[in-house]
């Protein structure tokens, strides 16, 4: 069946950088798009861009340029979402979501990964 | 791009039909029939329930629907049930991007 496994929550101090990886198993990496979103505490589901899993080119939100890098590995089936510089309104979980229903809708979600940002 | 609008929240008995609707513009919801919405019961996955405006994916039941009309899309859920009460956002395809409405809360009453 299809799985997005993410890895395990951070705790990070500003400034530092962190990076998020998520597993696909059960289909094929490099068929669906990979989405990135996030849900700071509180807030709602905010897109963060998407990665073409054929070709490693990322798309990035207006919000989401800079400091964000999604990146693959399709020798272990794995994305990447690496921040950079990191502030304390970082603090948010972060899902990576396949784009399998067409169009940038997100059809299999992984379980999400606390990031949490403080001094 | 702004965030689709939704109403914030929305209730009904077990039982009943509630409808959430998802407002855009003619560059997104009206533009495109790439609508999709979300299930999202805190501290867990979100969960697709409806794409393509109004197509199910398999496993989500038929009193999920979607529809949409000019730039505004909606989800009504029928026959309510206690499992329902969670947040539901709708998702919008615009231009090689995609965006979220700031969400729904849904109580069961």
């Amino acid at each position: 069946q299809v799985q997005l496994v993410q890895s395990g929550s951070e705790l990070k101090k500003p400034g530092a950088s962190v990076k998020v990886s998520c597993k696909a198993s059960g289909y094929t990496l490099t068929t669906y798009a990979i989405n990135w979103v996030r849900q700071a505490p509180g807030q709602g589901l905010e897109w963060m861009g998407w990665i073409n899993t054929n070709t490693g080119n990322p798309t990035y939100a207006q919000d989401f340029t800079g400091r964000f890098v999604f990146s693959l590995d399709t020798s272990v089936r794995t994305t990447y979402l690496e921040i950079s510089s990191l502030k304390t309104e970082d603090t948010a979980v972060y899902y990576c979501a396949r784009a399998g229903a067409g169009f940038l809708q997100s059809d299999y979600w992984g379980q999400g990964t606390l990031v949490s940002v403080s001094s | 791009q702004s965030a689709l609008t939704q109403p914030r929240s929305v209730s009904g008995s077990p039982g009943q039909s509630v409808t959430i609707s998802c407002s855009g513009t003619s560059s997104d919801v009206g533009g495109y029939n790439y609508v999709s919405w979300y299930q999202h019961h805190p501290g867990k996955a979100p969960k697709l329930m409806i794409y393509d405006v109004t197509k199910r994916p398999s496993g989500v039941p038929d009193r999920f629907s979607g529809s949409k009309s000019g730039n505004t899309a909606s989800l009504t859920i029928s026959g309510l049930q206690a499992e329902d009460e969670a947040d539901y956002y709708c998702c919008s395809y615009a231009d090689s991007s995609t965006m979220f409405g700031g969400g729904t809360k849904l109580t069961v009453l």
